[in-house]
């Protein structure tokens, strides 16, 4: 079985620019977040998604930050404009609904290093 | 306000010798507590979770209400268990997991 998909891998941008991640959830997982972890620290929820609909949105910086699930599969946050402190690994989780047990499923990670 | 607290950002072990990795929370219903673990050059991935009770690649962990604590142990450290270890908290209701700031755990051959 596929795990979750993110990408890029790595992105390196001067601040003010903009940039968008991509996330492929495990098929069939209805929930999908996104964490943010800063060098040292653990990961931060951004965003929880169900199916298409973002139920717990409020640690997204919403100034510069946005989120989509237009079919309740794939999902891309967009940060513009980028800024020093936005650095990060974005981390892209999903789960079953179904088994609400807390077991979350994490792809890779998406590096941002803003210049 | 939910908080998890790992008190150790590093800890070195020797092969063979036991592991603890201390872990305190604060939550105000009853908590459902994992720990997580990312091997270097690997994704975040669940090791255990309090409710079932298990034992994974030899570590344990217990829920102490009373003291608020979910540490995890090992008898007998081996080179493999060198990684990140997060301690995270499952809100429920909210369906949100907090995590840690997470522990390195360098076992010393």
């Amino acid at each position: 079985e596929a795990g979750v998909v993110q990408s890029p891998r790595y992105k390196i941008i001067e601040k003010k620019q903009p940039v968008a991640f991509w996330c492929n959830p495990i098929s069939g997982h209805n929930t999908l977040y996104w964490y943010r972890q800063n060098l040292g620290q653990g990961p931060e929820l951004l965003i929880r998604y169900e199916n298409e609909e973002a139920v717990d949105d409020s640690q997204l910086p919403k100034d510069r930050f946005s989120a989509e699930r237009l079919k309740g599969v794939d999902s891309t946050l967009k940060i513009q404009p980028a800024e020093l402190g936005d650095s990060a690994v974005y981390l892209c989780a999903s789960s079953s609904r179904q088994e609400n047990t807390g077991e979350l499923f994490f792809g890779e990670g998406s590096r941002l290093t803003v210049l | 306000a939910q908080r998890v607290t790992q008190p150790e950002k590093l800890l070195s072990v020797f092969k063979g010798a036991p592991v603890e990795l201390k872990c305190n929370y604060s939550y105000s219903g009853s908590p459902e507590l994992f720990w997580y673990v990312q091997y270097s050059r690997q994704r975040l991935q669940l090791l255990l979770r309090h409710i079932s009770r298990e034992s994974i690649k030899g570590f344990t962990a217990d829920l102490n209400k009373g003291e608020t604590s979910f540490h995890l142990k090992k008898p007998f450290a081996q080179e493999e268990d060198s990684a990140m270890y997060y301690c995270a908290l499952w809100d429920i209701g909210n369906e949100k997991l907090t995590f840690g700031t997470g522990t390195r755990l360098t076992i010393i051959p």
